[in-house]
Formats: structure tokens, C-alpha cells, sequence
């Protein structure tokens, strides 16, 4: 069964720093892996999407890259903002389509 | 506006009393599936369906029950809830691909189930 780990849990920093988030994965056989944000109390909002063939993906100041066989996914997060506090979540499809998450990344960007 | 919608929001209720949770989507997604969010344990899938009338088992299918008459809807019943039931409730949908594989996945913003 696939397991999907994020480290650390919880992480602060500075505003205006550039973090790395990391996600790893037992099980190489991925159709994709997706990262999402979830605000407290709020549902969960897409952020990346990389396909099993691609090595990253960019949108604005947030890069994705995916080393598949390492079973090891990055989330980098460039000049870091108050308003990207959030908690930060990996998934990864497996072969059966079914979807496994990580238990996340709480992010505190400190003002 | 393209969205998930989940009903109801909150809801408490008591052990045994059944109640279904409804999910709809309008974006003519064929893929929809079902989540539990715990403390430490993180996102569990509980079913997915990839198409009407096609639904399958998650990690966590034990005491639910999904169906998937329409396109739109997928609700997920819990014949008989127990306390350990209680969770917050996600429900999502995404397109397919040619090869199968589900895309972007939309998430409703949640339903926090409470079981006495």
C-alpha cells in the first residue's frame, strides 16, 4: 500500500524567505502527484499538478518537481508571504486511481 | 461558477440514525470520490467512482455506502453511524484522460460529521 510522507510537520519562517516542502512515496507506480493548500476550516484548493511523465511543474512563485523513482516530490515556495500561511498537502495517484495524502505541512510565514 | 457543493455543512447526530451526505458538481466531471480528513491519520479515501453507475472502494469503505445515479451527484449514506464516524467529510471530482487517469481534483469545502 502506497504511504505518503511530508516533513517536517510544521515549519515558520520569515516573510520574504524561499522555503522547500518535502513529499516522499513508497510506491514509484504513480499516475500523477498533486499538491494542494488547505486553509483552516476550508476545503482544499489545487495548486500543482504533475504528471508521472514530467519532472516539474511552475505556477507564479510555487515550483513543483517530481523524482519519480526516487519517490521524492518538492514544493518550492519563492519569496515567501504572509497570506501563503496555510497547510500544504501532497497526494499521489496510484495505479488503481485511487488518491493517497500525506498528513501535511502546516506553514506559518511570520510578518 | 465552477464548484463542489456539499450538504449539509455541519451536522450532529447520534449513533444508529441514518443520514446521507450529498455531493454535486458542475463541471461535468466523470470522476468523483469521497474523503475523511482525522488528526495524524490525514485524507483517506473512502470510495470513488469513475463514471455513472462505476463506484469503488477506497482505503476506508467500512460502514458507508455511495451511488452514482447521475453524473452530477455522488452522496455517501452511512446506514448506521458510529462515534468513530466522526470526521470531517470531503467530496471531489476531476476529469478523466484518455488513459484513464484522473486530473485535477476539485475539492467541496467540507462537511464536519459529528456522531454522539
Amino acid at each position: 500500500k502506497q504511504e505518503v510522507t511530508q516533513i517536517p510537520a510544521a515549519l515558520s519562517v520569515p516573510e520574504g524567505e524561499n522555503l522547500v516542502l518535502n513529499c516522499s512515496f513508497t510506491d514509484s507506480a504513480i499516475y500523477n502527484l498533486q499538491w494542494f493548500r488547505q486553509d483552516p476550516g476550508k476545503g482544499l484548493t489545487s495548486l500543482l499538478l504533475i504528471q508521472s511523465s514530467q519532472r516539474e511543474q511552475t505556477s507564479g512563485r510555487l515550483n513543483a518537481s517530481l523524482d519519480k523513482s526516487s519517490g521524492r516530490s518538492t514544493l518550492y515556495i519563492a519569496a515567501s508571504q504572509p497570506g501563503d500561511s496555510a497547510t500544504y498537502l501532497c497526494a499521489v495517484r496510484g495505479g488503481a486511481n485511487n488518491l493517497f495524502f500525506g498528513t501535511g505541512t502546516r506553514l506559518t510565514v511570520i510578518p | 461558477e465552477a464548484q463542489v457543493t456539499q450538504n449539509p455543512r455541519y451536522l450532529i447526530t447520534v449513533t444508529g440514525k441514518k443520514l446521507t451526505v450529498t455531493c454535486s458538481q458542475n463541471m461535468n466531471h466523470e470522476y468523483m470520490s469521497w474523503y475523511r480528513q482525522d488528526p495524524g491519520l490525514g485524507l483517506r479515501q473512502i470510495y470513488y467512482s469513475m463514471n455513472v453507475e462505476v463506484t469503488d472502494k477506497g482505503d476506508v469503505p467500512e460502514g458507508y455506502k455511495v451511488s452514482r445515479k447521475e453524473k452530477r451527484n455522488f452522496p455517501l449514506i452511512l446506514e448506521s453511524p458510529s462515534p468513530n464516524q466522526t470526521s470531517l467529510y470531503f467530496c471531489a471530482s476531476s476529469q478523466r484522460r484518455t488513459s484513464g487517469a484522473a486530473e485535477t481534483q476539485y475539492f467541496g469545502p467540507g462537511t464536519r460529521l459529528l456522531v454522539l
